[in-house]
């Protein structure tokens, strides 16, 4: 079992992009979440997908969208970068009903120039 | 709104030495996660803490829930220099949703 994977590990965007994260979910999870985690600080729950649908939502603009697809992986998307996005992003799965806890991604470092 | 406070936020100890970090959180849960982090990875799940009175060991590393104090405990014993890393706990902000609340986080530096 591969666990939960994310590509890419990590990116350098210029600000006013916008970027696309991936993330596959563990064998068996059907439940996708995502956390924004800048430097010196904890992980910031930004949403949760499931049945392909936005299920809950944390504080975060709407340049912060989110999908995800038939086979569970989701992608998190931003838009007009801003230097402030810069942040390891995590990627969390569970089996809704079934875990205990999440399991969480290795993450990817996004960095706004 | 559900808040997750650490203490203390930084922690330099000597080795051998033992000591306790501090988790409060402001509303009822009883799910309660300890994660590990080392500088530039992810986080590695330390204990898992689902009713009152949870106690849970491994290696030097002890944890524990109060849910009626709203408060949980990570204990550490006779510290080594491994420890070192930032330590969060998280909580559910409604059992069984997984949308986790971390705290600040604690930074510990064990001294050889």
């Amino acid at each position: 079992d591969a666990g939960v994977t994310q590509s890419p590990t990590h990116l350098i965007k210029t600000r006013g992009q916008q970027v696309t994260l991936r993330c596959s979910p563990k064998s068996g999870h059907d439940t996708v979440s995502w956390y924004q985690q800048a430097l010196g600080q904890g992980p910031q729950f930004i949403f949760q997908y499931y049945e392909e649908e936005e299920r809950q939502r944390g504080n975060f603009p709407d340049r912060f969208s989110g999908h995800q697809f038939p086979n569970y992986s989701s992608e998190l998307n931003v838009n007009a970068l801003l230097l402030g996005d810069s942040a390891l992003y995590l990627c969390a799965s569970t089996g809704l009903g079934q875990d205990t806890e999440a399991f969480f991604g290795q993450g990817t470092r996004l960095t706004v120039v | 709104e559900l808040k997750v406070e650490q203490n203390p936020l930084f922690l330099s100890m000597q080795e051998g030495k033992n000591y306790t970090i501090y988790c409060n959180y402001s509303t009822t849960s009883d799910r309660l996660y300890w994660y590990r982090q080392d500088p530039g990875k992810s986080l590695e799940s330390l204990f898992v803490l689902l009713s009152n009175g949870a106690v849970k060991q491994e290696g030097r590393l002890m944890a524990s829930l109060d849910t009626k104090a709203r408060l949980s405990t990570l204990h550490i014993t006779a510290a080594v220099h491994d420890l070192s890393a930032t330590y969060f706990c998280a909580v559910d902000k409604a059992s069984g949703t997984y949308k986790y609340i971390f705290g600040t986080g604690t930074r510990l530096k064990v001294l050889a």
